[in-house]
């Protein structure tokens, strides 16, 4: 099976500030790849399909980038309400896998 | 306005049987694919399953393979997840989530959630 990996798992960050978050798959997925958002006690939030696709809806602050084995997800100016952890899932194929996390705070 | 309310989850016994529910309404159901994923407290998404459009295929996590069967019936508009043998590691939130085709794919809208608790 492909393992999804994410790094870092936790970081914090000034508002205003420009944050990266990476996923990796451990074979190819061409573009296979969505990222959610979860707020604590919230339901999770697609936020980008496709690798780098915004969802209907969501700022553009938010952007994906990647393919193959290498994604990443960037929020241009961070905000206080991205306060959440952030996920990544790989759908090209059965087990449609979750990266472990990425929790995002504020400094 | 597409809504995915899950119902069913309760507090069980080790090794006893569960069948949860998620209906659907303001979605045309038998287009699309559905998925179950668990968050067990304060853990990570856990995928668990998903079953294609007309019930026809359906994939599991090695985790809860053999123990749990997902089924839907198009008629009502319903997900359900049958779970057997359940484990105190089988304790978390189910939550149901729709995708946007009919074989696979991400989750676009996802329910509210129902708690499953393995205890004795």
């Amino acid at each position: 099976d492909i393992q999804m990996t994410q790094s870092p798992s936790s970081l914090s960050a000034s508002v205003g500030d420009r944050v990266t978050i990476t996923c990796r798959a451990s074979q190819g997925i061409s573009n296979f790849l969505a990222w959610y958002q979860q707020k604590p006690g919230k339901v999770p939030k697609l936020l980008i399909y496709s690798a780098s696709t915004l969802q209907l809806g969501v700022p553009s602050r938010f952007s994906g980038s990647g393919s193959g084995t290498d994604f990443t997800l960037t929020i241009i100016s961070l905000q206080p309400e991205d306060v959440a952890t952030y996920y990544c899932q790989k759908y090209y194929s059965a087990p449609f896998t979750f990266g472990p996390g990425t929790k995002v705070d504020i400094k | 306005e597409v809504q995915l309310v899950e119902s069913g989850g309760a507090v069980v016994q080790p090794g006893g049987s569960l069948r949860l529910s998620c209906a659907a309404s303001g979605l045309a159901f038998d287009n699309y694919a559905m998925h179950w994923v668990r968050q067990a407290p304060g853990k990570g998404l856990e995928w668990v399953s998903l079953i294609t459009w007309d019930g026809g295929t359906t994939y599991y996590a090695d985790s809860v393979k053999g123990r749990f069967t997902i089924s839907r019936d198009n008629n009502l508009g319903s997900l359900y997840l049958q779970m057997n043998s359940l484990r105190p590691e089988d304790t978390a939130l189910y939550y149901c989530a729709k995708t946007p085709g009919g074989y696979t794919g991400y989750a676009d809208y996802w329910g509210q959630g129902t708690l499953v608790t393995v205890s004795s």
